[in-house]
């Protein structure tokens, strides 16, 4: 059974820095593209980053390029997004999501979020 | 670059069909045949329902369809169940970035 758990979303002031991780299990993660997605409160979803299969690739929404970073560690099975200088609007909800190959466009398995508020 | 539009909310009785619209661009919908569909329920993870416009994932149920005219893709539902009630939000490829864009999402009332 695929599971992705995501943790280190907390309550952060505006201009710091936060460390989302992202522990998967159930596949073979090195074998697959990864994204983060986030939904603010009572909002639709918004597509943040992706990195490819062996990390040499990475993608990153216009709103958080610049401040974000997407990377991966395949031996510990784990996907991260470090977040730099955080704004009130990136306050959301973050998923972790597996890529359903190569698409790089098809989100086939999430994890269930961990929460980020930006806020003084 | 704009979200996808969808419209805020449907509704549909048990036993009938409904179609949900997604309205893209060139560079994104109708550009591409990578429009997928996702079922949320509230305070839950999104569960992909439709990709590549119309293949279903192994365990979607066949009421479950996509199809797509130009810039418009549509997700239709057959014989509505009470567990359809939910969020559905569409996504496309698009042309640069970002490499993935969302509709607003509708929520599905069955009433």
């Amino acid at each position: 059974e695929v599971q992705l758990l995501e943790s280190g979303g907390k309550v952060v002031q505006p201009g710091g820095s936060l460390r989302l991780s992202c522990s998967v299990s159930g596949f073979t993660f090195e074998d697959y593209a990864m994204h983060w997605v986030r939904q603010a409160p009572g909002k639709g979803l918004e597509w943040v980053s992706l990195i490819s299969w062996n990390g040499d690739i990475k993608y990153y929404a216009d709103s958080v390029k610049g401040r974000f970073t997407i990377s991966r560690d395949d031996s510990k099975n784990s996907l991260y997004l470090q977040m730099n200088n955080l704004r009130g609007d990136d306050t959301a909800l973050y998923y972790c999501a597996k890529d359903i190959g190569s698409s790089w466009n098809t989100l086939d398995d999430w994890g269930q979020g961990t929460h980020v508020t930006v806020s003084s | 670059q704009s979200a996808l539009t969808q419209p805020a909310s449907v509704s549909g009785s048990p036993g009938q069909s409904i179609t949900i619209s997604c309205i893209g661009t060139s560079n994104d919908v109708g550009g591409y045949n990578y429009v997928s569909w996702y079922k949320q329920h509230p305070h839950k993870a999104p569960k992909l329902m439709i990709y590549d416009v119309t293949k279903r994932p192994s365990g979607v149920s066949n009421r479950f369809s996509g199809s797509k005219s130009g810039n418009t893709a549509s997700l239709t539902i057959s014989d509505l169940q009470p567990e359809d009630e939910a969020e559905y939000h569409c996504s496309s490829y698009t042309s640069g970035t970002p490499l993935v864009i969302f509709g607003g999402g509708t929520k599905l009332t069955v009433l």
